[in-house]
C-alpha cells in the first residue's frame, strides 16, 4: 500500500516560532488532509488540499502533487497549537477506501 | 456548521461484552467510515459503507465487527465479543461522493473504548 512519511516525528518549539512540518507519499494522491489532534484525542481537519496552496490564519498548507510532499505551515505558534499533527492521503483507486494516515508530528510549544 | 456527531465520547466495558459505538454522519454525506487509533499509534482505516453496504474493509475488520446504517440518519459499529486489545479510540467519518479529486472527509470527536 501507499507510505506516508511525516517528518520531524518530534518538535520541540518556543512560543512565538514558526515551524514547517513535512509529509511525503510513495504514490500518485486524490486527496490530501492535515489533522490536527488536540490533548483530548479529537481530530481537527485542518485542510483539505489535494494540490496547491491554502491558508487559514496562521497556518498554510502547501502541496506538490507531482513531486509527492506536502508542507504544513504553523507561523507565530501558540501553546494551543501543541498536539499531534496528521498527513492523511488518498489513493485514485475506484473504492471507497479512505485515507491512509501518516504516524504524526508531535508538536510542544512551549510558554 | 454540519458535523459528525459520534455517542457516547467514552465507553467502558468488560472483556466479552458486546458494544455498539453510534454515529450521526453529515445529513447529505453518502460515505460512512470506521477509523480506529490505538493509544500512540497512527490513526487505522477500518471499515467504508455506501448504498447500505460495505464498500472497502481492512484486515483489522473481522468477524467480531459489524456495521449498519439502522435508520435514515445513524451509523453504527458493533463490536461482539470485546478484546482488550480493541481498547482505542473509534473515529467515524463520512463524505459527500466524488471521485477527481476525491472530496474532503469529515470526523467525528471520537469514541473512546476501554475494556476491563
Amino acid at each position: 500500500g501507499i507510505q506516508v512519511e511525516q517528518s520531524p516525528p518530534d518538535l520541540i518549539l518556543q512560543e512565538g516560532a514558526n515551524s514547517t512540518l513535512r509529509c511525503n507519499f510513495s504514490d500518485s494522491v486524490n486527496n490530501l488532509q492535515w489533522f490536527h489532534q488536540n490533548p483530548w484525542g479529537q481530530l481537527i481537519n485542518l485542510f483539505y488540499i489535494p494540490s496547491g496552496t491554502k491558508q487559514n490564519g496562521r497556518l498554510s498548507a502547501t502541496t506538490v502533487a507531482t513531486e509527492r510532499y506536502s508542507l504544513l505551515y504553523i507561523s507565530s505558534s501558540q501553546t494551543t497549537d501543541s498536539g499531534v499533527y496528521f498527513c492523511a492521503v488518498e489513493l485514485p483507486g475506484g473504492g471507497a477506501d479512505g485515507l491512509t494516515f501518516g504516524k504524526g508530528t508531535h508538536l510542544i510549544i512551549q510558554p | 456548521e454540519p458535523e459528525v456527531t459520534q455517542t457516547p465520547s467514552h465507553q467502558v466495558t468488560q472483556m466479552g461484552q458486546e458494544v455498539i459505538l453510534r454515529c450521526v454522519p453529515i445529513s447529505n454525506h453518502l460515505y460512512f467510515y470506521w477509523y480506529r487509533q490505538i493509544l500512540g499509534q497512527k490513526v487505522e482505516f477500518l471499515v467504508s459503507f455506501y448504498n447500505n453496504e460495505i464498500s472497502e474493509k481492512s484486515e483489522i475488520f473481522d468477524d467480531q465487527f459489524s456495521v449498519e446504517r439502522p435508520d435514515g440518519s445513524n451509523f453504527t459499529l458493533k463490536i461482539r465479543s470485546t478484546k482488550l486489545e480493541d481498547s482505542a479510540m473509534y473515529f467515524c467519518a463520512s463524505r459527500s461522493p466524488g471521485r477527481l479529486p476525491r472530496l474532503e472527509l469529515f470526523f467525528g470527536s471520537g469514541t473512546q473504548l476501554s475494556v476491563l
